[in-house]
């Protein structure tokens, strides 16, 4: 199946800073999100990006469907921007829509 | 009013019982799903489920069972709970396959601890 690859693993940013989160594929995807799962566990989804650039707020992602990658970039942190980011891929089929996760980008914002 | 709500929240329990989490949603959608959250915070489907067909992850054990009795609703029965069941249960719902994809909401999720 295809693997999915997140980096960096964890990361600290001072608040204000700005950080830029990567997904790897090792095939094409049709499908591609970003979710963020906040300190408290909730899951919400950030971006449905198969491809090219979309802009919401401080956050921004980019895909690059023939090179296999997405990145999230997040402007101006703020401690609210804690949690840990995943990039999932979709597969849709028999009326369902399946996600695969990344391991997800630990992100720790701190004053 | 939450569009997708699980029930319980927390839920500890001995290992070898039975237990099940609902879900609900009041979103209209045809499909719901259950995904698993282990220790690593690695997210995995379990099932997928709409009116037309179960899609079962071939890694889950047979002691994991979907109920759906109507479309927005669809409870998780696990069965002779082990230790290693122990983990973060999210239920989510989608509309059909058709849409952009950017419509999946997830649940709140359920702990589930096994002692």
């Amino acid at each position: 199946g295809i693997q999915v690859e997140q980096s960096p693993p964890d990361l600290i940013l001072q608040e204000g800073a700005n950080s830029t989160l990567r997904c790897n594929f090792s095939d094409s995807v049709n499908n591609l999100q970003w979710f963020h799962q906040n300190p408290w566990g909730q899951l919400i989804n950030l971006f449905y990006i198969p491809s090219g650039t979309k802009q919401n707020g401080r956050l921004s992602a980019t895909t690059v469907a023939t090179e296999r990658y997405s990145l999230l970039y997040i402007s101006s942190s703020q401690t609210t921007d804690s949690g840990v980011y995943f990039c999932a891929f979709g597969i849709s089929g028999a009326g369902s829509y399946q996600l695969t996760f990344g391991k997800g980008t630990k992100l720790s914002v701190i004053p | 009013d939450t569009a997708v709500s699980q029930t319980p929240k927390y839920l500890v329990t001995q290992m070898g019982n039975d237990k099940s989490i609902k879900c609900e949603q009041n979103l209209g959608h045809d499909t719901m799903y259950w995904y698993k959250q282990d220790s690593k915070k690695f997210l995995k489907i379990m099932f997928s489920y709409n009116n037309k067909e179960l899609i079962i992850n071939e890694t889950v054990p047979n002691r994991f069972s979907p109920k759906s009795p109507d479309k927005a609703h669809l409870n998780l029965h696990i069965n002779s709970l082990e230790l290693g069941d122990s983990a973060v249960y999210f239920c989510a719902s989608s509309q059909d396959e058709r849409d952009s994809g950017n419509t999946i909401y997830f649940g709140e999720g359920s702990w589930l601890t096994v002692v």
